[in-house]
């Protein structure tokens, strides 16, 4: 069973700059999250996607956006890069859309905005 | 607003006391709760959940929590600690209404175990 991956690892950005960032999604899951993780605080819920479509969005501006390919991988894509957005962002799927179901985390991507 | 309090920024435990590393959350609905474990360099790690039933849950490495619904709490326990438990912890909650199914965190609990 292959787990969550993502993909870089790192990333340097310069503000005003676009990126996307990857996730392939364990093997069988359909659904897939996106987090935004700061240095020292909780993941932020950014949105989640179900069967291609986002079903759930948190606080986060439009310039957040992202897909989910037909095999259930994922990209998440931010334009207009802001020195805030530097954080660990993280990708996880679960088995089904369920509210219930626990989450399986990627290793995160470090994106880096200067 | 929905949040999610874990009061405690770090614990420290001697190997082979027990631990506890406390949650309070507070959501409009009835809630589904979670705890994870984040080791350095590593992704999340799912270790329980609360769904329905029993108050006491059981996890992965020995690890269990009490949800508490009067007092909106839902700590993780240990009996035995380990000095391989040493990570930070953190808890999150899902209010089982919400249509965004959205996932709340807390800021996480460092957790040091002491030889």
């Amino acid at each position: 069973e292959t787990g969550v991956t993502q993909s870089p690892t790192h990333l340097i950005k310069t503000r005003g700059q676009q990126v996307t960032l990857r996730c392939s999604s364990q093997s069988g899951h359909n659904t897939v999250s996106w987090y935004q993780q700061a240095l020292g605080q909780g993941p932020q819920f950014i949105f989640q996607y179900y069967r291609e479509e986002e079903n759930g969005r948190g606080n986060f501006p439009p310039r957040f956006s992202g897909l989910q390919f037909p095999n259930y991988s994922s990209e998440l894509n931010v334009n207009a890069l802001e020195l805030d957005d530097s954080a660990l962002y993280l990708c996880a799927s679960s088995l089904a859309l369920a509210a219930y179901n626990e989450q399986f985390f990627g290793p995160g991507t470090r994106l880096t905005v200067l | 607003a929905q949040s999610v309090a874990q009061p405690e920024d770090q614990v420290n435990v001697a190997e082979g006391n027990p631990l506890t590393v406390k949650c309070t959350y507070s959501v409009s609905g009835n809630p589904y709760l979670f705890w994870y474990v984040q080791y350095p360099n590593r992704g999340l790690q799912f270790l329980l959940k609360y769904i329905t039933g029993d108050n006491l849950v059981k996890g992965s490495y020995g690890f269990e929590a009490e949800f508490n619904k009067s007092q909106t709490s839902f700590h993780l326990k240990k009996p035995s600690a380990l000095v391989s438990d040493s990570a930070l912890y953190f808890c999150a909650v899902r209010d089982r209404m919400d249509s965004n199914y959205q996932l709340i965190w807390g800021a996480g609990t460092k957790l040091i175990i002491k030889p």
